[in-house]
């Protein structure tokens, strides 16, 4: 079985203060992680994922995660963030062999001017 | 342009009467997905399936039915729609199991 555990509901930080999300998962076997953010009244996108090789990854607006097996964690970090990122952010784990894809309760992060 | 689209966007119905949401996707993608999402409870997979005539249940498969007669479609079929079936639901495709998804604009679903 695998689960995701987002402990924090709402995050609210001020613009251009730095944050993180926290990701903590279950899993016996090797996973794929994925952040994934939902701006308002729209789907989700992919944000970000570890799949294997190196255990930081990056996006393109600046936010990084990194795997880390032994805490099983996957935290999504962003040094400075920008109104626009005030958005929904969820995490999401398939373990290597197993179909489902199991998602986080999700994240809402608030910037605040 | 590659899209998942799902019809339609919002849709308001009463107990009992059966819809059936659709979801295409154009991008030749062997897995599709569907997913409820409820506030507190994220999103939660409904069934998803890893090729034409292969489906399976995810986490809450209860009240729902699904077919994958082609590759680019998967419906979801509601036969008697409740109350506790009032959400908002996604279809996503990815091109295989281990790959990132791709999202519909999502269906807004009320039933009284």
């Amino acid at each position: 079985a695998q689960s995701v555990t987002q402990l924090d509901s709402q995050v609210p930080v001020f613009e251009e203060a730095p944050v993180e999300l926290r990701c903590n998962y279950s899993s016996s076997v090797s996973v794929y992680l994925f952040w994934y953010v939902q701006y308002p009244n729209q789907g989700l996108q992919l944000l970000l994922k570890y799949l294997s090789g190196s255990t930081l990854v990056k996006s393109i607006n600046g936010f990084e995660a990194e795997f880390n097996k032994s805490q099983t964690s996957f935290h999504l970090r962003k040094p400075s963030v920008h109104i626009s990122d005030t958005a929904e952010y969820f995490c999401a784990v398939r373990s290597g062999g197993y179909q489902k894809v199991t998602f986080g309760t999700g994240t809402k992060l608030q910037v605040i001017p | 342009e590659a899209q998942v689209t799902q019809n339609p966007r919002y849709l308001i119905t009463v107990t009992g009467k059966k819809l059936t949401v659709t979801c295409s996707q154009n991008m030749n993608h062997e897995y599709m997905s569907w997913y409820r999402q409820d506030p507190g409870l994220g999103l939660r997979q409904i069934y998803y399936s890893m090729n034409v005539e292969v489906t399976d249940k995810g986490d809450v498969p209860e009240g729902y039915k699904v077919s994958r007669k082609e590759k680019r479609n998967f419906p979801l079929i509601l036969e008697s729609p409740s109350p506790n079936q009032t959400s908002l639901y996604f279809c996503a495709s990815s091109l295989n199991r281990g790959d990132e998804q791709f999202f519909g604009p999502g269906t807004r679903l009320t039933v009284l």
